[in-house]
């Protein structure tokens, strides 16, 4: 079944405790991306890449890192979680960042920041 | 910034059609316009795309204006799994992401 997964689905932490949200897609899509969801906000872009080794900031970068060793894989990092980065995150994939590329959304991962 | 306007909610009953409108007046002649739809927290899902013609699939049809500058999204026999919040996208040529705007809450009567 083609499809994107995240890991963990729910995650409950502390500050400045590192930690990585897993991403993986079974469909060979070249682009991804992270988005995060706040009440009010909307989801917003956080990183996408747009092949392996090939990684750009978003709309709200700031505390996050990426990175795309493999092409199905695009893990998120936080190296120093503070309670502002408690959101709802999705992991998205493409083919390509095209005129009529259709993203593909993960199940998301809600994480809570003590 | 949502180059898009979408009613805040709207309700339907269980087995009408619910059509969910969409205003796009700055809409470009690349950019198309895309429907996803987000169930409770879960993944947005893709639903349906078009660029100026009508296209129908097996979750919906949209209906695009002759002027582009509106689009209708139609669900044509809706069901209590169809209660989400439905996004509008404009999307493509010098868009080059997704932006979620705050869409509109489709709430299915039983």
């Amino acid at each position: 079944e083609a499809q994107v997964t995240q890991n963990p689905r729910y995650l409950i932490t502390v500050t400045g405790k590192k930690l990585t949200v897993t991403c993986s897609q079974n469909m060979n899509h070249e682009y991804m991306s992270w988005y995060r969801q706040d009440p009010g906000l909307g989801l917003r872009q956080i990183y996408y890449s747009m092949n392996v080794e090939v990684t750009d900031k978003g709309d709200v970068p700031e505390g996050y890192k990426v990175s795309r060793k493999e092409k199905r894989n695009f893990p998120l990092i936080l190296e120093s979680p503070s309670p502002n980065q408690t959101s709802l995150y999705f992991c998205a994939s493409s083919f390509t960042r095209g005129l009529t590329d259709t993203q593909y959304f993960g199940p998301g991962t809600r994480l809570t920041v003590l | 910034d949502a180059k898009t306007t979408q009613p805040p909610s709207m309700d339907c009953a269980e087995g009408r059609a619910a059509n969910l409108p969409c205003n796009h007046s700055t809409i470009s002649g690349n950019e198309y316009v895309y429907w996803y739809r987000q169930i409770h927290s879960q993944g947005p899902q893709y639903i349906i795309h078009g660029l100026k013609n009508n296209e129908t699939n097996e979750m919906a049809s949209l209906i695009i204006t002759e002027d582009r500058k509106s689009s209708t999204l139609i669900l044509p026999h809706a069901t209590l799994r169809d209660t989400a919040v439905y996004y509008c996208i404009v999307y493509g040529g010098a868009t080059n992401k997704l932006i979620f705007g705050t869409g509109t809450l489709l709430a299915v009567q039983p």
